[in-house]
């Protein structure tokens, strides 16, 4: 399963609504999570099973969408936002991730 | 706490053997998988235990995963390293999606 995340990089102002996209090659239902990767950290879950937020995740992230269309909005931007963001699909192995989607300063 | 370890500079066609020390969850009860990040690059993920066993086409036949329950030790055996197999290996609970990461261990696979 391919996973395609659009846009690449993301331009936007602290306070601003980011809306980032994952596209599956075919449908993987509900299965898929978001990470986010601060520079020199490791990945963080933050959304599982396309809406559900991990333990400890604010609630300005949130997740939509089932079948092959998904969404990720940050409803206001917070600096510790601006990082790199993955999706993945776990409804089949091998487990894909898509290519990831920069969010940085405007 | 995920503590990955045996991450080091190895030669085209070496081997290497990565660890995991886990704390502060039933490791026993758990899967647990392994995933990459070449630098610069996105994410891979490249093997799981404990929902079966499954690797990667990339890694498939070189790299074995293993678990020592009474240790709460995960492991990842590296053979024929390639280096496209360059990367950060980091060490993840789950295996459906990955709900915690350890900090990672480089392997450099270079002559």
């Amino acid at each position: 399963i391919v996973m395609t995340q659009s846009p690449a990089t993301l331009s936007l102002s602290p306070g601003e609504r980011a809306t980032l996209s994952c596209r599956a090659s075919q449908t993987v239902s509900s299965n898929l999570a978001w990470y986010q990767q601060r520079p020199g950290q490791a990945p963080r879950l933050l959304i599982y099973d396309a809406s559900t937020r991990a333990t400890g995740i604010p609630a300005r992230f949130s997740g939509s969408g089932s079948g092959t269309e998904f969404t990720l909005t940050i409803s206001s931007l917070q600096s510790e936002d601006f990082a790199v963001y993955y999706c993945q699909q776990h409804n089949y192995w091998p487990r894909t991730f898509g290519q990831g989607t920069k969010v940085e300063i405007k | 706490q995920l503590l990955e370890s045996g991450g080091d500079l190895v030669q085209p066609g070496g081997s290497l053997r990565l660890s995991c020390a886990a704390s502060g969850f039933t490791f026993s009860s758990s899967t647990m998988s392994w995933v990459r990040q070449a630098p610069g690059k996105g994410l891979e993920w490249v093997s799981s235990i404990g929902v079966g066993l499954y690797y990667a086409d990339s890694v498939k036949g070189r790299f074995t995963i293993s678990r020592d329950n009474s240790e709460n030790t995960l492991s990842l055996q590296l053979t024929s390293l390639r280096a496209e197999d360059t990367a950060i290996y980091y060490c993840v609970k789950g295996a459906h999606y990955f709900d915690f990461w350890g900090q990672g261990t480089l392997v450099t696979v270079s002559s």
